[in-house]
C-alpha cells in the first residue's frame, strides 16, 4: 500500500515563527501536493511538484514556499507563521500521468498559530 | 475542470445501499469523475473514478449516466465506518495537478 506520512499531527506555533512540513512517500510517486483544508471552504492548493526540484503554485500560495530536494519529500514551509495560516495541512502524492493518477493522501498536520 | 453539485448531506441505515448523487453537467468529453471520501481526521481516501462506463471495485461501485452529466457512488452495503464526507470531482486524467474538491456529501450511517 502506498503511504504518505506527514511529520507530525499537531503543531502549535507562534506568530512569526519559521514553520517546517514535511511529507515522505514511499511509492517513488513523481507528483506531491500540499493543500490545506478550512471549515466551509474545502480543500485548497497550496504547491505542487511533479519531480525533484521542480514547483508550481496552486490557488493559495502567498505565504508559504515549498521545497523538494528528494522524490520521496517535499516540505512546505511558512516563512513568517501568522494566525490567518491555523489550519489544516494535507499532503498528496500521485503517480505519473497516464497511471491512474488518483492521490494519496497522508492524515494531515493541524497547526495553530497563536 | 468541470464544476459539481453534490447534496451538503445524506443518512443511510446499516446495513443498506448508500447511493451518494453528483452532478456534473459542464463535464468535458475527455474528463474522469472521480469519487474520494474523508473519514473525521484522516487525510482523503481515493474510492473510484471513471470515464463512462459503470466502474466497480471492493469498496464501491459507480453509475455514470449514458449522457455523463450525472454519476452515483453507491456503497452496496453500509457500516458505521462508512460515515464520512465524500467528495465528488470532475477533471481530466492528464492534468491530475489540480484536483478541485468542493463541500462534498456528509454521509451519515445509522444502526
Amino acid at each position: 500500500d502506498v503511504k504518505v506520512t506527514q511529520s507530525s499531527r499537531y503543531l502549535v506555533k507562534r506568530t512569526g515563527e519559521k514553520v517546517f512540513l514535511e511529507c515522505v512517500q514511499d511509492m517513488d510517486h513523481e507528483n506531491m501536493f500540499w493543500y490545506r483544508q478550512d471549515p466551509g471552504l474545502g480543500l485548497r492548493l497550496i504547491y505542487f511538484s511533479y519531480d525533484v526540484k521542480m514547483k508550481e503554485k496552486g490557488d493559495i500560495p502567498e505565504g508559504y514556499s515549498v521545497s523538494r530536494e528528494k522524490k520521496e519529500r517535499f516540505s512546505l514551509i511558512l516563512e513568517s507563521a501568522s494566525t490567518n495560516q491555523t489550519s489544516m495541512y494535507l499532503c498528496a502524492s500521485s503517480p505519473p500521468i497516464g497511471m491512474g493518477n488518483e492521490q494519496f493522501f497522508g492524515p494531515g498536520t493541524r497547526l495553530t498559530v497563536l | 475542470d468541470a464544476k459539481t453539485t453534490q447534496p451538503p448531506s445524506m443518512d443511510c441505515a446499516e446495513g443498506r445501499a448508500a447511493n451518494l448523487p453528483c452532478n456534473h453537467s459542464t463535464i468535458s468529453g475527455n474528463e474522469y469523475v472521480y469519487w474520494y471520501r474523508q473519514i473525521h481526521s484522516q487525510g482523503p481516501q481515493y474510492i473510484i473514478h471513471g470515464l463512462k462506463n459503470n466502474e466497480t471495485n471492493e469498496m464501491a461501485s459507480l453509475i455514470i449516466t449514458e449522457d455523463r452529466k450525472s454519476s452515483t457512488l453507491i456503497l452496496p452495503h453500509a457500516t458505521l465506518r462508512d460515515t464520512a464526507v465524500y467528495y465528488c470531482i470532475v477533471r481530466v486524467a492528464a492534468g491530475g495537478f489540480k484536483t478541485i474538491f468542493g463541500a462534498g456529501t456528509r454521509l451519515f450511517v445509522k444502526a
